[in-house]
């Protein structure tokens, strides 16, 4: 069954150092999205990306974080200078279709730490 | 602001009997609500879902429960097996369509006692 594939698993970064965690969404999905849970609180939504552009973001979403599909296949979330409370898990999900009732498929997630 | 609320932050039922697995929201323009299963070290895995326009939802032992009226959903699980034990989470889609992402409960813990 195709899956939403995230690497790395876990990364580890320096406060105010830039980090860029990858994604590849299943292949004939066409919109992508990044969450967050923080540890032992719950999961919430970051962004949402179609046709090569953000389609809604949450208030977390600010000027530090960026979305990109470089290519056909990935799906990027970079932070720009990281901060200690920035350390959380992060989910890459996708879906067929936004706007029709079809659930949204999350990869394994990526495990930031800042030091 | 807890628009999905899950009041049960673990659960424990023995093998063979039902989980039912309860979910309250605020939000009058959620039109689409799901729940995820998710294990240690791996992301929310779907389970099943149910549209606002239906009040049940069955896929094998998985069955979705919606009262729109009481704003609340319950997931039961019958018969519950060990494999069952992890994280449920309850989430909702804003009517507002498109892209919208999901806003999600806090989870339910479920253990499955042999």
């Amino acid at each position: 069954e195709p899956e939403v594939t995230q690497t790395p698993s876990h990364q580890v970064t320096q406060m105010g150092q830039e980090v860029i965690l990858r994604c590849v969404p299943i292949s004939n999905h066409l919109y992508f999205y990044w969450y967050r849970q923080i540890l032992g609180q719950k999961v919430e939504f970051l962004v949402s990306f179609y046709n090569n552009e953000i389609s809604e973001k949450s208030e977390i979403f600010d000027d530090q974080f960026s979305v990109e599909r470089p290519d056909g296949s990935n799906f990027t979330l970079k932070i720009r200078s990281t901060k200690l409370e920035d350390s959380a898990m992060y989910f890459c999900a996708s879906n067929v279709q936004g706007a029709v009732n079809q659930p949204q498929h999350f990869g394994d997630g990526t495990r930031l730490s800042i030091l | 602001d807890q628009q999905v609320k899950q009041n049960s932050p673990s659960l424990s039922v023995q093998e063979g009997r039902i989980s039912i697995l309860n979910c309250d929201y605020t939000n009058s323009m959620f039109d689409y609500f799901l729940w995820y299963k998710k294990y240690p070290a791996e992301g929310p895995t779907f389970l099943i879902s149910i549209s606002s326009i239906k009040d049940k939802n069955e896929d094998g032992r998985f069955t979705v429960f919606l009262n729109k009226s009481a704003k609340h959903l319950s997931l039961h699980i019958v018969p519950s097996q060990p494999g069952d034990s992890a994280v449920y989470f309850c989430a909702a889609r804003d009517s507002g369509g498109g892209a919208d992402g999901l806003t999600f409960g806090k989870g339910t813990h479920l253990i499955i006692q042999p």
